[in-house]
């Protein structure tokens, strides 16, 4: 069975520029996670989807990132414009609803100059 | 806020010893307190999962302890490896599918 599936695994971008990360989940997890990590940290939580209800988006900068998951299955999360503190790793991660483990993809690793 | 501390940034142990690793955390107890493993460059790995009403928990040369009334979890790898040397996380279960990670702690097993 394949696990979490993110892409880019690597990208470089100029500040004031736009980028997107791809996730696709387990095949039948309902619950999906956006997190940032940054060196020498914990993941930190971005947004919670249920399904394709974002149940969860508090700790989202909603003036510069978003975030989608039409139909339920894969999601998207974008930031606009990108700055350079937003250089970090975004992991994507997956779990049964109402299951307490979670399962993580290898992340994007985002570098802003 | 809860807050996690995790004992140290690194922790160097030669092989074959026993590696202790330390998960403190501030306010209320979570009802569940989970440990990730994690590798340059990929994501976290869930290991062990531990209950408030459970003291401890074992997997192979794995071992969580879970004291809520010292609001701490002890997670131990025996006989340790090289193999073992990773990033441990410690994160606390808020339950409704949100758990809140520690910043985690670098395993070094020097052969």
């Amino acid at each position: 069975e394949a696990g979490v599936v993110q892409s880019p695994r690597y990208k470089i971008i100029e500040k004031k520029q736009p980028v997107a990360f791809w996730c696709n989940p387990i095949s039948g997890h309902n619950t999906l996670y956006w997190y940032l990590q940054n060196l020498g940290q914990g993941p930190e939580l971005l947004i919670r989807y249920e399904n394709e209800e974002a149940v969860d988006d508090s700790q989202l900068p909603k003036d510069r990132f978003s975030a989608e998951r039409l139909k339920g299955v894969d999601s998207t999360l974008k930031i606009q414009p990108a700055e350079l503190g937003d250089s970090a790793v975004y992991l994507c991660a997956s779990s049964l609803s109402g299951e307490n483990i979670q399962y993580f993809g290898a992340g994007t690793r985002l570098s802003v100059l | 806020s809860q807050k996690i501390e995790q004992n140290s940034e690194a922790l160097n142990i030669q092989e074959g010893k026993t590696a202790t690793l330390t998960c403190n955390y501030t306010n209320y107890s979570p009802a569940y307190l989970q440990w990730y493993r994690q590798d340059p460059g990929r994501g976290p790995v869930f290991l062990l999962l531990i209950r408030e009403n459970e003291k401890e928990k074992r997997k192979e040369r794995l071992k969580v302890t879970f004291d809520t009334t010292l609001k701490q979890s002890l997670f131990h790898i025996t006989a340790s490896q090289p193999a073992d040397s990773a990033t441990y996380l410690c994160a606390l279960d808020m339950g409704a599918s949100k758990i809140i990670f520690g910043s985690g702690t670098r395993l070094s097993i020097r052969p």
